[in-house]
């Protein structure tokens, strides 16, 4: 049964420093999402993808934050200048759209700002 | 402000006996709603999704949708062990739009 893939399992970095959290959707899927999880919070939508560009993005998403589809089928969430906060586990989701709207999510990254 | 609000539990169900869980969201323009199971340090798992009013079901799984009262519920059947998770109610309005979750209540099927 096709998943969505995200790497690394787990990311330790420093504050101020970049991060790359990796995505790879479904298959045939063309709607893409980021959510973040804070431990012991909720799940909280970042961000959508479609049609390579962003259909919808939060508050939490700011400038800080971006997203590409570099090639057909990586879907990646940058966070620049990454602060303490930040730490938290990353979902990436897909849909395939077309009526159904059905996300599926990811094992998640769990980042850790030191 | 999109709220969906469910009791965090913990709900506590003897095995073989049916869980009950609620979620009332604050959107009125949602039109498409999920149950998802997360297991500890897990990624959320859908279980079920209903878009109209009324009753779905599959499986031991019940999703019951009253647009009218803004509330979803689950129902699981002869509960399991293995049941035991959280349960997060996730709504949307509709095409690409990202999913509002709520806070999810703990379920404990206690054997």
């Amino acid at each position: 049964e096709p998943e969505v893939t995200q790497t690394p399992s787990h990311q330790v970095t420093q504050m101020g420093q970049e991060v790359i959290l990796r995505c790879v959707p479904i298959s045939n899927h063309l709607y893409f999402y980021w959510y973040r999880q804070i431990l012991g919070q909720k799940v909280e939508f970042l961000v959508s993808f479609y049609n390579n560009e962003i259909s919808e993005k939060s508050e939490i998403f700011d400038d800080q934050f971006s997203v590409e589809r570099p090639d057909g089928s990586n879907f990646t969430l940058k966070i620049r200048s990454t602060k303490l906060e930040d730490s938290a586990m990353y979902f990436c989701a897909s849909t395939s759209g077309g009526g159904s709207y059905e996300q599926y999510f990811g094992p998640g990254t769990r980042l850790t700002v030191t | 402000q999109k709220e969906v609000e469910q009791n965090s539990g913990p709900l506590s169900v003897p095995e073989g006996a049916i869980a009950s869980l609620n979620c009332t969201y604050s959107d009125r323009g949602s039109q498409s709603f999920f149950w998802y199971r997360q297991y500890s340090g897990k990624s959320p798992e859908l279980i079920m999704s209903i878009y109209s009013n009324g009753d779905k079901e599959d499986g031991r799984f019940t999703a019951q949708l009253n647009k009218a009262s803004q509330y979803v519920s689950l129902l699981i059947r002869d509960s399991q062990p293995s049941d035991s998770a959280t349960y997060l109610c996730a709504v949307k309005r509709g095409g690409a739009d990202g999913l509002t979750f709520g806070k999810g209540t703990h379920l404990i099927i206690q054997p």
